[in-house]
């Protein structure tokens, strides 16, 4: 069966700090990649989505950024956290040539810049 | 545009009452309409889904939804509300053009009182 794991959990840290979050999916292959936030209290935004290695979209200028070293594996990035960056992040996968399948979501990472 | 509105930012119902969760989409191909339930501080699961054929399709915990094409709406109801339902609940939609984003609604967020 598929699995998604997400680390770190939980995360504080201070402004101008970087950030590397991570996500890897298990047993299944060339999956679609999304990153979501999750500002309290609001609605989930995509930041990006990949569709394979290397193959990174962006949907929100800012200061963050991802990449897909492995098929399996999506990593968001900043040099420089803000403190509009706190919220709750979510990594999705999903399969199929479009956004006609259900997404699989992996538990979320809380991320607090103080 | 491509776009999902749920209108009702929160409801409150009462523990046995029912429950119905408003969603309108607006798409521009066959869409493919999901509906995910997110309990505090976790990812998204998802309920049920449509993609053809009967309107009324079944999901789990008990949810059903039913898709009213000339209505361009895709409403969530349960007949019995329990307390474990209080959650965050997100209608979506996505398709086979147009790319891979799947497209969600703000979401509303259910209160149950005993």
């Amino acid at each position: 069966s598929q699995t998604i794991h997400q680390w770190p959990a939980t995360l504080v840290q201070p402004v101008g700090s970087p950030l590397s979050l991570e996500c890897t999916v298990e047993g299944t292959s060339n999956p679609n990649l999304y990153w979501y936030r999750q500002a309290a209290g609001r609605g989930l935004q995509l930041l990006f989505y990949s569709i394979g290695i290397g193959q990174i979209s962006s949907e929100v200028p800012q200061n963050l950024s991802a990449s897909r070293p492995q098929d399996r594996q999506f990593i968001l990035s900043s040099k420089k956290l803000l403190l509009s960056d706190s919220g709750f992040y979510l990594c999705a996968w999903s399969v199929g040539q479009g956004s006609y399948n259900e997404q699989f979501f992996g538990p979320g990472t809380r991320l607090t810049v103080l | 545009a491509q776009s999902v509105t749920q209108p009702d930012i929160h409801i409150t119902v009462s523990e046995g009452a029912s429950l119905e969760l408003r969603c309108n989409y607006s798409y521009g191909a066959t869409p493919y309409l999901f509906w995910y339930v997110q309990s505090p501080g976790q990812g998204l699961q998802l309920l049920l889904k449509y993609f053809s054929g009967d309107t009324l399709v079944q999901g789990i915990k008990g949810f059903e939804a039913e898709f009213k094409r000339s209505q361009s709406s895709f409403n969530l109801r349960k007949p019995s509300v329990h307390w474990s339902d209080a959650a965050e609940y997100f209608c979506a939609v996505g398709g086979n053009t147009g790319g891979f984003k799947t497209i969600f609604g703000a979401g509303t967020r259910l209160f149950v009182k005993a």
